[in-house]
């Protein structure tokens, strides 16, 4: 079975300041992971997704996330954090890819201090 | 491109009346549709998906039915809502093709009072 764990449920960074947003996976098989972010009264939309090539994945906003087996994570950072960043994120992992399986976390809020 | 429809935005409804919202999709074929629900804190939760027109799969058991009266159409349904069936309920489509992308809607806020 798959289960994803996101560290923090709120998540505050100053403007300029490096953002990074932990999540951890559980997975029986290779595993697609995902970062969606969620702006208010909106629905998902998809940031970035691993599977199975490179193990650095660049997403969209220069968003990008590691993944790192050894660790079973695949946290997601940028840089340089900007006011319009502030959402909820959501990490997700399915089994081989399956859409009708796809397991997210409970969500990160991500504050954006002036 | 493709676009999807979901209403009404904003729903406040008495314990015990019914339920109808509805999803659409346009600019694709014989996508896989869901309907998610999602509660402060704890993430999204599967209601249930479709793979065609009158395939319906429920990931738990509930209060809600969902149908697919047409291929882009998605309808989540009950008789009688609960008091716990608030939420924030959001649709979303997929190529069916096992890419792990889900395309959401904009959602819709039920209050049941």
């Amino acid at each position: 079975a798959q289960s994803v764990t996101q560290l923090g449920s709120h998540v505050s960074v100053s403007e300029g300041a490096l953002v990074l947003l932990r999540c951890n996976y559980s997975s029986s098989v290779p595993p697609y992971l995902f970062w969606y972010v969620q702006y208010p009264n909106q629905g998902l939309q998809l940031l970035l997704k691993y599977t199975s090539a490179a193990t650095l994945v660049k997403g969209i906003n220069d968003f990008e996330a590691e993944f790192k087996k050894s660790e079973t994570s695949f946290h997601l950072t940028k840089p340089s954090a900007h006011m319009s960043d502030a959402a909820e994120y959501f990490c997700a992992v399915s089994a081989e890819g399956r859409d009708d399986k796809i397991i997210f976390g409970k969500g990160t809020r991500l504050h954006i201090l002036p | 491109s493709q676009t999807i429809h979901q209403w009404p935005a904003t729903l406040v409804q008495p314990v015990g009346s019914p339920l109808s919202l509805e999803c659409t999709v346009e600019g694709t074929s014989n996508p896989n549709l869901y309907w998610y629900r999602q509660a402060a804190g704890r993430g999204l939760q599967l209601l249930f998906y479709s793979v065609g027109i009158g395939q319906i799969s429920s990931e738990v058991p509930q209060n809600l039915s969902a149908s697919r009266p047409q291929d882009r159409q998605f309808i989540l349904s009950s008789k009688k809502l609960l008091l716990s069936d608030s939420g924030f309920y959001l649709c979303a489509w997929s190529r069916g093709s096992d890419t792990g992308e889900l395309f959401f809607g904009e959602g819709s806020r039920l209050t049941v009072l």
